[in-house]
């Protein structure tokens, strides 16, 4: 089944450095690729998304490529700040067959803190 | 205006009782889903209904039953809650497209501890 793999956090960095938390997945068909991120104590939020091979993905100096060849969806920013302090979340979406629906697979989240 | 709001935000209960989250979303989406997220912040789909029809349906204990009284609305009830109960619920909604590329919009959980 498909399948989405992060790197284990946390992820610690200090403010303006760069960042990067890798994601691989594993799809049969052609999926769209998501971040989302969960700041402590609130819900998810969609950070960015790509529907198709080699599409950029941007929000808030945070960017992803959609790489077919690598099965990669890697985020990263160049100058991290201490309110991206946060879990981000690698996610799959896919329509099943079975019932021509869509279906959303989360990684496990990478957890990442930045101090100042 | 919240898009996706569930209530209660923080639901503390003892083993066995029953209890209902309940969910609504105001972005006219036809699709709407539970999610539940573990002590590890690993999160899974439960259910995921469109229009008020039962879509899928991930080998969730029949102690757990979704209902949709409209397109807008999905409760989740939970009979002789257990302590591996213990977790955040998220519900989300999308689009009607058949669509992989529909934005998934979630609400800001609901954190359940049986005791």
């Amino acid at each position: 089944g498909d399948s989405v793999t992060q790197m284990e956090g946390p992820v610690t960095l200090s403010e303006e450095a760069f960042l990067t938390i890798n994601c691989t997945y594993t799809a049969t068909g052609y999926p769209s690729l998501f971040w989302y991120v969960q700041y402590p104590g609130e819900g998810l939020q969609l950070l960015l998304k790509a529907t198709k091979a080699d599409d950029k993905g941007s929000n808030k100096g945070f960017e992803a490529t959609y790489r077919k060849e690598t099965t990669s969806f890697h985020l990263e920013k160049g100058s991290v700040q201490v309110s991206d302090s946060a879990v981000y979340f690698c996610a799959l979406s896919d329509v099943r067959p079975s019932t021509g629906f869509q279906k959303l697979v989360f990684g496990t989240g990478t957890r990442l803190l930045v101090s100042p | 205006d919240t898009a996706v709001s569930q209530t209660p935000k923080y639901l503390v209960t003892q083993m066995g009782n029953d209890k209902s989250i309940k969910c609504e979303q105001n972005l006219g989406h036809d699709t709407m889903y539970w999610y539940k997220q573990d002590s590890k912040k690993f999160l899974k789909i439960m259910f995921s209904y469109n229009n008020k029809e039962l879509i899928i349906n991930e080998t969730v204990p029949n102690r757990f039953s979704p209902k949709s009284p409209d397109k807008a609305h999905l409760n989740l009830h939970i009979n002789s809650l257990e302590l591996g109960d213990s977790a955040v619920y998220f519900c989300a909604s999308s689009p009607p497209r058949r669509d992989s590329g529909n934005t998934i919009y979630f609400g800001e959980g609901s954190w359940l501890t049986v005791v």
